[in-house]
């Protein structure tokens, strides 16, 4: 089964930026919407973003994202060590008719 | 509140069954997809399978097919996964979670349940 392309980490020092990307194709990325989830040890998921770019109430805004064609990608800057976590896209894929997740990427703050 | 609770951790013998459960509150049960998503110890979030709730038809990953039943029960407002001829890479932790398609995410998550798969 395919699943959306993510790099499995990233790291930078606090106070720095990052970004993450997330890897489709037409039947995923480039036809639906993209949602961001950060998810800390031992907990669920946390909705980050929905429909490409748009936040939650209490997400704060060092947090953004967008979509580019069959891509996207979440940012964060002014890290923070909170911010260590796993980050997964989420896009409906219309082949599957199902939701589908991205790899995970792992999230170090130096 | 809007919440997901699912049933207890489980341990249970290779070749055995396992049945989570997931009740809902605070919304309409009927009203949105529940998918069963897993998490192996260390692993990604993977999809199962889901089931619409109002009209009862499941969709399952390849990867689950002929060993997973998702059922939903609406009096109860309870859905529930079935995993069955368990093997020690079944060990994880798996999660409910509604699927909102207005906005193509995963609107509300349970607390995830822990099964291990141990001889």
């Amino acid at each position: 089964q395919s699943v959306l392309t993510q790099p499995p980490s990233v790291s930078a020092a606090p106070g720095q930026k990052v970004t993450i990307s997330c890897s489709g194709g037409s039947s995923n990325i480039g036809n639906n919407f993209v949602s961001w989830y950060q998810q800390l040890p031992g907990t669920a998921p946390k909705l980050l973003f929905y429909e490409n770019n748009k936040r939650p109430s209490g997400i704060p805004d060092r947090f953004s994202a967008s979509k580019s064609g069959t891509s996207a990608t979440l940012g964060i800057t002014g890290l923070q060590p909170g911010d260590e976590a796993d980050y997964y896209c989420v896009a409906w894929d219309d082949t599957l008719n199902g939701a589908m997740f991205g790899g995970g990427t792992q999230l170090t703050v130096l | 509140q809007v919440q997901l609770v699912q049933s207890g951790a489980e341990v249970k013998k290779p070749g055995a069954s396992v049945k989570v459960s997931c009740k809902a509150s605070g919304f309409t049960f009927s009203s949105y997809p529940i998918y069963w998503v897993r998490q192996a110890p260390g692993q990604r979030l993977e999809c199962m399978g889901y089931i619409n709730v109002a009209k009862g038809y499941t969709l399952f990953s390849q990867k689950f097919q002929g060993r997973l039943i998702i059922t939903r029960d609406t009096s109860a407002s309870t859905a529930y996964m079935e995993l069955s001829s368990l093997i020690s890479e079944d060990t994880g932790v798996y999660y409910c979670a509604t699927w909102d398609g207005r906005f193509d995410t995963f609107a509300t998550w349970g607390q995830g349940t822990v099964v291990a798969v141990s001889s």
